[in-house]
């Protein structure tokens, strides 16, 4: 296992874009989040899955973005017209269901809106 | 709400020089606290964590104390070394309503170790 993967790890696009992440967790981790990290900040949490449930966004989470997570495996991010404000580091990270352990972060992946 | 307050950076230091960075928090109940690292065009990776309180958690010469008394979490190390120059952020781990064990970070401290 090579634990937590994001692609891709940069992205530019244009304003009013749409774009899509992809994040691969580790295989027998069942919790999946997303974070975003702006410039000098930490990161903020997003959105959560339980398996393929979606059981939480954050109100940051505005009706542009969408995630899935469709049989409990992969997570997609999808923010459809894109704002110059969503520039950011998206941090996705997954944790097993039982356990007192933190989670494990994949690299990220950066998005610059021009 | 929960939330995560850290000695705001940069910090710089002399190879060899003793680190504090400070951490305190809010939230109810009893949260686990972690240290997360950020070494440059990398992901965050877990440094240390605690679960209750008068823990102390440990890990590459780093070391912190879950302090509930005075809500703190102040990260330590005795001698610093250049290859420590990173970001790190002090967490807390608390649960909601929907078994959703979120992490809240606080703002990061940027450390530069020079020779």
């Amino acid at each position: 296992d090579t634990g937590v993967s994001q692609d891709p790890r940069h992205k530019i696009t244009k304003r009013g874009q749409n774009v899509t992440f992809r994040c691969d967790p580790i295989s027998e981790h069942n919790r999946l989040y997303w974070y975003r990290q702006t410039l000098g900040q930490g990161p903020e949490f997003l959105t959560y899955f339980q398996n393929e449930a979606q059981l939480e966004k954050s109100r940051l989470l505005s009706d542009r973005f969408s995630a899935e997570r469709p049989k409990g495996s992969f997570s997609t991010l999808e923010i459809q017209r894109t704002e110059q404000g969503d520039s950011a580091m998206y941090l996705c990270a997954s944790s097993p269901l039982q356990g007192s352990s933190g989670y494990t972060f994949g690299s990220g992946t950066r998005l610059t809106v021009v | 709400g929960d939330s995560v307050t850290q000695m705001e950076g940069p910090v710089t230091l002399s190879e060899e020089a003793f680190l504090t960075i400070n951490c305190t928090y809010t939230a109810t109940g009893y949260p686990s606290l972690f240290w997360y690292v950020q070494y440059p065009g990398e992901g965050l990776q877990l440094l240390l964590k605690a679960t209750k309180a008068d823990d102390k958690g440990s890990n590459k010469g780093f070391e912190a104390t879950y302090r509930k008394e005075t809500t703190s979490f102040h990260l330590e190390k005795g001698s610093v070394q250049v290859s420590d120059s990173a970001v790190y952020f002090c967490a807390l781990k608390g649960v909601s309503n929907f078994g959703n064990e979120k992490l809240t970070f606080g703002t990061g401290t940027r450390l530069t170790i020079i020779p």
